[in-house]
């Protein structure tokens, strides 16, 4: 079974700080995408960044960048210059190609940015 | 774009009735998921659609959630006879043909509280 495992329940860092949320995962597929989701206190999921498991490149969206390691199964999210609109829950989710487009989510990591 | 639209934002009801939520995905959208969010089970994915064709509802918890989506630019997640413990956070989410490539899109959800 596939599982996605974040083992950070909640981390805070003052305003202009880079954090890193870790997020690992359990599969023997090969091809498969990872997903960063923020959840800021509207409730609305959103899409910050997606790394497909065949390119080497680490994804990078502006301030957001993720640390990809294929062979440890981990997918880190980097936020660098954290501004207090950064405050949120932030899932990691694993998709594999042939999953019938199920997301696995792993349990969240509540992050504060403190002014 | 809009991107996803849901409604009602917020619905409290009493036990025992019909609770109808309504998504209306990102137009060209492909696939239209319905999701479940609450505090014990984090994010499950209900039912999931493929050009108005239901493809995997094998998430739906109970035959009293039943799904449907009548053309390409609507669908309604219903649950009869509602219960309290059915109160949660529900998301509708599309994506492109290819879904996983172009990662799902949420919409803001529906709180339902059932009383």
């Amino acid at each position: 079974a596939q599982t996605v495992t974040q083992s950070q329940p909640e981390m805070s860092v003052q305003e202009a700080e880079t954090v890193t949320l870790s997020c690992t995962y359990d599969t023997s597929e090969n091809n498969y995408y990872l997903f960063w989701y923020k959840q800021p206190p509207s409730r609305q999921m959103i899409l910050v960044i997606r790394q497909e498991a065949y390119k080497q490149q680490n994804a990078t969206e502006n301030r957001f960048s993720v640390n990809f390691q294929k062979a440890a199964k981990s997918f880190s999210l980097k936020i660098s210059d954290s501004q207090l609109g950064d405050t949120a829950m932030y899932f990691c989710a694993f998709a594999a190609l042939d999953s019938n487009y199920q997301l696995i989510w792993g349990a969240g990591t509540k992050l504060i940015i403190k002014p | 774009d809009a991107g996803v639209i849901q409604s009602p934002r917020h619905e409290v009801t009493e036990m025992g009735q019909e609770v109808t939520l309504r998504c209306k995905p990102i137009s060209g959208h492909d696939y239209l998921f319905w999701y479940r969010q609450t505090m014990m089970r984090g994010l499950e994915l209900l039912i999931y659609f493929n050009n108005n064709v239901p493809i995997d509802d094998s998430g739906m918890p109970e035959d009293r959630f039943s799904a449907k989506m009548p053309n390409a630019s609507f669908s309604t997640l219903k649950i009869q006879p509602s219960e309290p413990r059915d109160s949660a956070v529900y998301f509708c989410a599309s994506s492109l043909i290819g879904g996983l490539k172009e990662a799902q899109y949420f919409g803001p959800g529906t709180r339902l509280l059932v009383l």
